[in-house]
């Protein structure tokens, strides 16, 4: 199947400052891409849907100021976690789907943000 | 997208026949049936997919209900890899259409 690759796999960083998450696509364009969150024995909570040169589209709830998506190619998504907090540590996962509607969504691996 | 109901949690013997049952009750005539497993810190892994007849691949098989309220996901030799979280979801086949995740099945196969 395609393939997603997410980086970092695992950060540590201090309260406050700011953390980019890559998401990249790497045998096909994305034209869609989707940011995940996923807390300790929880589901996956979707947090927003990017679409290659547009803005982000944000679940109810999600701070767009905090997030920061970018989508500017079909194999590239990033996520900044802006002045990060504690709270915000978490299982963050990307997931991408090729231009062709029948296709199926695939994932990274997934980056564990820990906040000290 | 619809809603789904899957039991909290399974086990079954290793080398066995493992079947995960998935209700959607209220799903559309458009909308398809999705599985996917997660494995333990790492990110959901596609299984299958169907519309409303029996789909099969090299992973898995699924079995959808005549009146598509409910669909089976089935391993057909479960083995110790194949603990993780199952979720089934339902969604319409369109350009760009999100995947909400249930709370999934938690599968234990044990030897």
């Amino acid at each position: 199947g395609a393939v997603v690759s997410q980086h970092p796999s695992r950060v540590i960083c201090k309260s406050g400052t700011s953390v980019k998450i890559e998401c990249r696509s790497l045998d096909f364009q994305a034209t869609t891409m989707f940011w995940y969150r996923q807390f300790p024995k929880q589901s996956l909570m979707l947090m927003a849907t990017s679409n290659e040169g547009s803005k982000a589209t944000y679940e109810q709830g999600v701070e767009k100021d905090k997030f920061l998506i970018n989508h500017a190619s079909l194999t590239l998504s990033t996520l900044t976690v802006t002045s990060a907090h504690p709270e915000d540590s978490s299982f963050y996962i990307c997931s991408a789907r090729d231009r062709n509607v029948w296709a199926e969504a695939f994932f990274g691996q997934g980056t564990r943000l820990t906040v000290v | 997208d619809a809603k789904t109901t899957q039991p909290p949690s399974m086990d079954c013997a290793e080398g066995r026949a493992a079947n995960l049952p998935c209700n959607h009750s209220t799903i559309s005539g458009n909308e398809y049936v999705y599985w996917y497993r997660q494995i333990h810190s790492q990110g959901p892994q596609y299984i299958i997919h169907g519309l409303k007849n029996n789909e099969t691949n090299e992973m898995a098989s699924l079995i959808i209900t005549e009146d598509r309220k409910s669909s089976t996901l089935i391993l057909p030799h479960a083995t110790l890899r194949d603990t993780a979280v199952y979720y089934c979801i339902v969604r319409v086949l369109a350009a760009g259409n999100k995947l909400t995740f249930g709370g999934g099945t938690r599968v234990l196969v044990k030897p």
